[in-house]
């Protein structure tokens, strides 16, 4: 697609219950970031794909957040057993490469998942 | 984590003026990378820098990088109301690392 596509945009949940959200990257984008934004804070990376594997998944907060991009392309974070402290904007971001080049490090995002767990 | 601190927090400036922001990080980097964002939703990218590079510029924007002190500025000459945004540097080193921001605010 034209550019990082998130859904949904807006998921109001209760505490405890199971969330999906959903990344799909720019065409032939290879690599796929998520981050996480609460109010008044800078994004704070969770995991980054290159391709279908996980290269560095050292930001997930816990066991309860899982993420998965099976064919390469759209990927999608799990989170179980949702807290209230989980609530805040999911980014994704994808770009070329996760490797060496100016262009294949900068990031094209898109535009959130706000999640509020109440 | 967050990779580092921006200075300041909060800008506010009128119509003309530039705008200066501070960025200091903390480990090496390959490259460091400034975002802006609007409305707390989505960044978009403004300008890289190389660790290798000391000064870039692209059209109003300007931006530092001092590897030797682990800091980089931006500076937005001649601001305009539409530059009211936060902007975030980012260091890149295998992944990319946010810092707090600097929310900026132009008044017309």
């Amino acid at each position: 697609g034209a550019g990082v596509s998130q859904t949904p945009s807006n998921k109001v949940t209760e505490k405890g219950k199971y969330v999906e959200l959903r990344c799909d990257p720019i065409s032939g984008h290879t690599a796929l970031y998520w981050y996480r934004q609460s109010l008044g804070q800078g994004p704070e990376f969770l995991i980054y794909f290159q391709g279908t594997g996980a290269a560095d998944d050292s930001g997930l907060p816990n066991d309860r957040f899982f993420a998965v991009r099976p064919e390469g392309s759209v990927s999608t974070l799990k989170i179980q057993r949702t807290e209230r402290g989980d609530s805040a904007v999911y980014l994704c971001a994808s770009s070329l490469s996760g490797g060496m080049g100016d262009r294949a490090n900068v990031l094209t995002f898109g535009a959130g998942s706000r999640l509020t767990v109440l | 984590s967050q990779q580092g601190e921006e200075d300041p927090q909060a800008l506010s400036i009128q119509e003309g003026e530039n705008a200066t922001m501070n960025c200091s990080y903390k480990t090496s980097i390959n490259n460091l990378q400034w975002y802006r964002q609007n409305s707390g939703r989505g960044l978009v990218h403004l300008i890289l820098i190389r660790s290798n590079e000391r000064e870039k510029h692209s059209g109003r924007l300007r931006v530092t990088l001092d590897t030797s002190k682990k800091s980089s500025s931006l500076l937005i000459t001649a601001s305009r109301a539409a530059d009211t945004a936060s902007y975030f540097c980012a260091t890149f080193l295998g992944k990319l690392t946010f810092g707090q921001g600097t929310i900026l605010t132009v008044h017309p």
